[in-house]
């Protein structure tokens, strides 16, 4: 069963606007992870954030976490050509993560 | 530094073929390892992952199967391919098995006709 699903599925934004994708997740974690996904890639992990922090920032990266919603987000702000990709959250369910199905972003110029 | 390589990049076999897939881990002892397909435009589905030499774990039954031969080495075999086989594998490591980071490697991109 799927454990993260992440909302929308595909999203195209301006070059310059803030982007913005959602996981929710159905069971309690320890921690969520956000990674970047380039097209034909591996992933690249973005950022962590435990069950015991709200929010966290990286760069251009914002991630928020609530545990009573069972939902994060993940924020980039002053997108950039550079950060088409896919995005997908990741939550650890006993002894290994799962990835969510991600959100496919494209930037456009 | 750690790396993580993985062959081939890419592969085309024909239904019915044996497979062999290798991946290896540089600057690193006992990683946590996993194998990983992720079909056109989907997620990532976990197949295998180990904790050390000779512990596989498997999490989807199908005509997969892996091996670690050594403790930096994961490979991802099939004595007969199906035509849902086909996908883009990928392995990464871990330092342990929650709560970190995983290291992806670059991929394989496996067409099965």
């Amino acid at each position: 069963s799927q454990q993260g699903e992440e909302d929308p599925q595909a999203l195209s934004i301006q070059e310059g606007e803030n982007a913005t994708m959602n996981c929710s997740y159905k069971t309690s974690i320890n921690n969520l992870q956000w990674y970047r996904q380039n097209s034909g890639r591996g992933l690249v992990h973005l950022i962590l954030i435990r069950s015991n922090e709200r929010e966290k920032h990286s760069g251009r990266l914002r991630v928020t976490l609530d545990t009573s919603k069972k939902s994060s987000s993940l924020l980039i702000t002053a997108s950039r050509a550079a950060d088409t990709a896919s995005y997908f959250c990741a939550t650890d369910v006993w002894d290994k993560i799962i990835f969510g199905k991600g959100t496919r972003l494209h930037i456009l110029p | 530094s750690q790396t993580i390589h993985q062959w081939p990049a890419t592969l085309v076999q024909p239904v019915g073929s044996p497979l062999s897939l290798e991946c290896t881990v540089e600057g690193t002892s006992n990683p946590n390892l996993y194998w990983y397909r992720q079909a056109a435009g989907r997620g990532l589905q976990l197949l295998f992952y180990s904790i050390g030499i000779d512990q596989i774990s498997s999490e989807v039954p199908q005509n997969l199967s892996a091996s670690r031969p050594q403790d930096r080495q994961f490979i991802l075999s099939s004595k007969k391919l199906l035509l849902s086989d086909s996908g883009f594998y990928l392995c990464a490591w871990s330092q342990t098995i929650k709560g970190n980071e995983q290291f992806f490697g670059p991929g394989t991109r496996l067409t099965v006709l």
